[in-house]
């Protein structure tokens, strides 16, 4: 079935580095433009990063821009997020996911949580 | 970047009740606006995409509208399990921007 496990969450002290990873399954992942988002404990959704189909062309949110990359391996299917200068802010469950029609935030993952503290 | 601006913030409703939530941009934003409900400690789901669009598996009592600004969503008869938060979401341009949530509860 179609299907995003994230993984790679965990606690990081402040200015530390963590990689997640998302595997993919289940649909034509090499298609797909490919997101992360994140939630703050008890907050809202907030869109982090976007990557082409073919890793082209990357965006990002302001506030992670130099710290965070994303990048992908259509060979195995994945897509990942690598934190570099890790802030308290940060703290978050960050979720895979991927470019539906027009745009919408179409198949989620579980979510991987991250907590940034020392 | 696109503010995207919903109303109410939580509201509490009847089983059977007609809900209708809006969602209002910064700026026009055409048909790219999405609806999102998300459960405690679950992952969100779309609910409707390019504003009016019902996503597979959703049923039907949800709808929705709007072009350009203002957008609503509707749940035409209210059901225990539509406890939830909803969110909208623009995919105009980047950064994607969502709407703060509306959190709905069942009376």
């Amino acid at each position: 079935q179609v299907q995003l496990v994230e993984s790679g969450g965990g606690v990081v002290q402040p200015g530390g580095s963590l990689r997640l990873s998302c595997v993919a399954s289940g649909f034509i992942f090499s298609d797909s433009g490919m997101h992360w988002v994140r939630q703050a404990p008890g907050k809202g959704l907030e869109w982090v990063a976007f990557i082409w189909y073919d890793g082209s062309n990357r965006y990002y949110v302001d506030s992670v821009k130099g710290r965070f990359t994303i990048s992908r391996d259509n060979s195995k299917n994945m897509v990942f997020l690598q934190m570099n200068s890790l802030r308290p802010e940060d703290t978050a469950v960050y979720y895979c996911v991927t470019d539906g029609a027009k745009g919408a935030f179409d198949i989620w993952g579980q979510g991987t949580m991250v907590i940034v503290s020392s | 970047d696109i503010q995207m601006t919903q109303s109410p913030s939580s509201l509490s409703a009847s089983v059977g009740d007609r809900v209708t939530i809006t969602c209002r941009a910064s700026q026009s934003i055409s048909d790219y606006l999405h609806w999102y409900q998300q459960k405690p400690g679950k992952a969100p789901k779309v609910l409707i995409y390019a504003a009016s669009s019902l996503q597979s598996g959703v049923p039907s009592r949800f709808s929705g509208s709007g072009s350009g600004t203002d957008f609503t969503l509707t749940i035409s008869s209210l059901q225990p399990e539509d406890s939830a938060t909803y969110y909208c979401q623009q995919s105009y341009n980047t950064p994607r921007t969502f709407g703060q949530g509306t959190r709905l509860e069942i009376k």
